[in-house]
């Protein structure tokens, strides 16, 4: 079957640096997501990877390794807002896209 | 830019009721899908609809049905409830019928079904 994994929760402090993983078994592959979702609001897209290597936007940078099947996003000089749940999504050879479940994120002061 | 709009925002529902939640976009996107979203779970697909006219079954359809009479709206309806389809239900579109673009989400539409 298809799966992504990914840590439930995760505890970080304003100002220092995260690193969320994910890791996928899917059937084919044909690109990487991440999304961002605050409490009670909708998802919003942060970044897309189908090459491997790192893409860096800002203070958020994701990586791939499709040999190991593997992502992280780090997020970098962490604010208050950035508390929220982060979705990886794998779109597999169909072009369906596979959701892990999430990682809520907690930013502490 | 409104993006993509769902109604209600929230809605009870006795079980064996129907029900509409209603999506409309203004970006002329191609394709258009419903996810709901359950704690614990990921975003699951319910339908989808590739370009206006045509539709197909996503991971977990049963109960719902959908249709694309144009470009603008894509409505989802249970046509009678049950407590296993309280959720909290999204619609997203995207500018590629091969699903390979960003997808813009709906704020969700939270329904409780008792």
């Amino acid at each position: 079957g298809q799966n992504i994994d990914q840590p439930t929760e995760m505890t970080a402090t304003e100002g220092a640096i995260v690193q969320i993983n994910c890791t996928y078994q899917t059937s084919g592959f044909n690109g990487l997501f991440w999304y961002q979702q605050h409490a009670g609001e909708a998802p919003t897209f942060l970044s897309y990877n189908v090459l491997d290597g790192l893409e860096e936007k800002g203070r958020f940078s994701s990586f791939l390794s499709r040999s190991k099947g593997y992502s992280y996003l780090l997020l970098k000089e962490l604010q208050m807002k950035d508390s929220a749940s982060y979705l990886c999504a794998v779109m597999d050879s169909n072009y369906q896209l596979i959701w892990g479940a999430g990682t809520k994120l907690i930013i502490k002061p | 830019t409104a993006g993509i709009t769902q109604a209600p925002t929230s809605q009870i529902l006795a079980a064996g009721r129907s029900m509409t939640l209603r999506c409309t976009q203004d970006m002329r996107h191609n394709a258009m899908y419903w996810y709901r979203q359950d704690l614990g779970l990921g975003l699951r697909l319910i339908h989808y609809s590739n370009t206006a006219g045509t539709t197909g079954k996503g991971e977990v359809p049963d109960g719902y049905s959908v249709s694309r009479a144009n470009t603008d709206d894509f409505p989802l309806t249970l046509a009678s409830a049950v407590p296993s389809q309280t959720s909290v239900y999204f619609c997203a579109s995207s500018d590629s019928g091969q699903n390979t673009g960003e997808l813009f989400f709906g704020e969700g539409s939270r329904l409780t079904v008792l």
